[in-house]
C-alpha cells in the first residue's frame, strides 16, 4: 500500500528473548526511520539512518540495536527487552532526511512479558 | 523545550459535517507543519502540509492553516465521510539539526451516519 513493509505484524517475547523487526521499503528512498507509538503517547523518534548512515539516535536505550545494511532495508534488533517497551513500533522511509514527508509501514505490535 | 499538542483527545461529527481538528506547537524555528491520519492497524499517511511562509493551503477536501501569531495550526475536513474516521496527528519540523519530526499526541474522529 505505502510502498513500506514490516514484519513480523505481531510479536509477543519473553524479557530474555532476542527478536529483530524487520523493515523494507520499494520507493526508492535514502532515509528510514524508526519510530515507537505508545498508547497515549506522542510517536517517539528512535532511529534515523540517511543513506545507511545513523544520523539520529533519540537517547534510546541499549536494548535496542538498529541496522541499516542498505538503503532498502532497516532492522531493530531486540534484547532483554522490559515490559515497557511494549508498544507499536513503526518504520518509515523518505527521499532524504531533508524531506519532510515520511512515508509509513503497518507497525509491528510488540508485546513483552 | 520544543512540543506539539492537540487541544481535544477526541471529536465526534455527524456525516457530511465539517471537521476542525486543531493543534498547537511551541517552537516558533519550525518552518514545516504536517498532517497525518493514522486509521486502525495502520500507519500514519500524509494528508497535506504548509510552510511557515504559507497562512493557508487546500487540498482535496482538506484545508490547513497556520497562525505563527498564536502558533497555531487546524486542519479542517469538508462534507466529513466515515472513511475520515481516524486519529489525525500534527507534526512539526525544522532545521533543528537533523529535520526532526515532532509529532502531536493525536486527536481522535469518529463520524457518525
Amino acid at each position: 500500500e505505502t510502498g513500506v513493509t514490516q514484519t513480523p505484524r505481531h510479536l509477543v517475547m519473553g524479557m530474555t528473548n532476542k527478536k529483530s523487526l524487520k523493515c523494507e521499503q520499494h520507493l526508492g528512498h535514502n532515509a528510514m526511520y524508526w519510530y515507537k507509538q505508545s498508547a497515549k503517547k506522542p510517536l517517539e523518534l528512535m532511529f534515523v539512518y540517511n543513506f545507511k548512515e545513523q544520523t539520529e539516535n533519540n537517547s534510546v536505550p541499549s536494548r535496542f540495536s538498529p541496522e541499516c545494511p542498505n538503503s532498502s532495508h532497516l532492522f531493530l534488533h531486540l534484547h532483554t527487552l522490559q515490559p515497557e517497551d511494549s508498544a507499536l513500533y513503526l518504520c518509515a522511509s523518505a527521499r532524504s532526511s531533508s524531506y519532510n514527508e515520511q512515508f509509513f509501514g503497518p507497525g509491528t505490535r510488540l508485546t513483552v512479558l | 523545550g520544543e512540543s506539539v499538542g492537540l487541544h481535544l483527545p477526541t471529536l465526534s461529527v455527524q456525516e457530511g459535517d465539517n471537521s476542525i481538528i486543531n493543534c498547537a506547537y511551541s517552537n516558533s524555528a519550525s518552518d514545516y507543519f504536517i498532517w497525518y491520519k493514522q486509521e486502525s492497524g495502520k500507519g500514519p499517511q500524509f494528508i497535506i502540509d504548509i510552510r511557515s511562509n504559507m497562512d493557508k493551503r487546500q487540498g482535496q477536501r482538506v484545508t490547513v492553516l497556520l497562525n505563527k501569531t498564536v502558533k497555531h495550526l487546524s486542519l479542517q475536513i469538508a462534507a466529513t465521510q466515515p472513511g475520515d474516521s481516524a486519529v489525525y496527528f500534527c507534526a512539526e519540523s525544522g532545521n533543528t539539526g537533523g529535520f526532526k519530526t515532532i509529532f502531536g499526541a493525536g486527536t481522535r474522529l469518529f463520524v457518525k451516519a
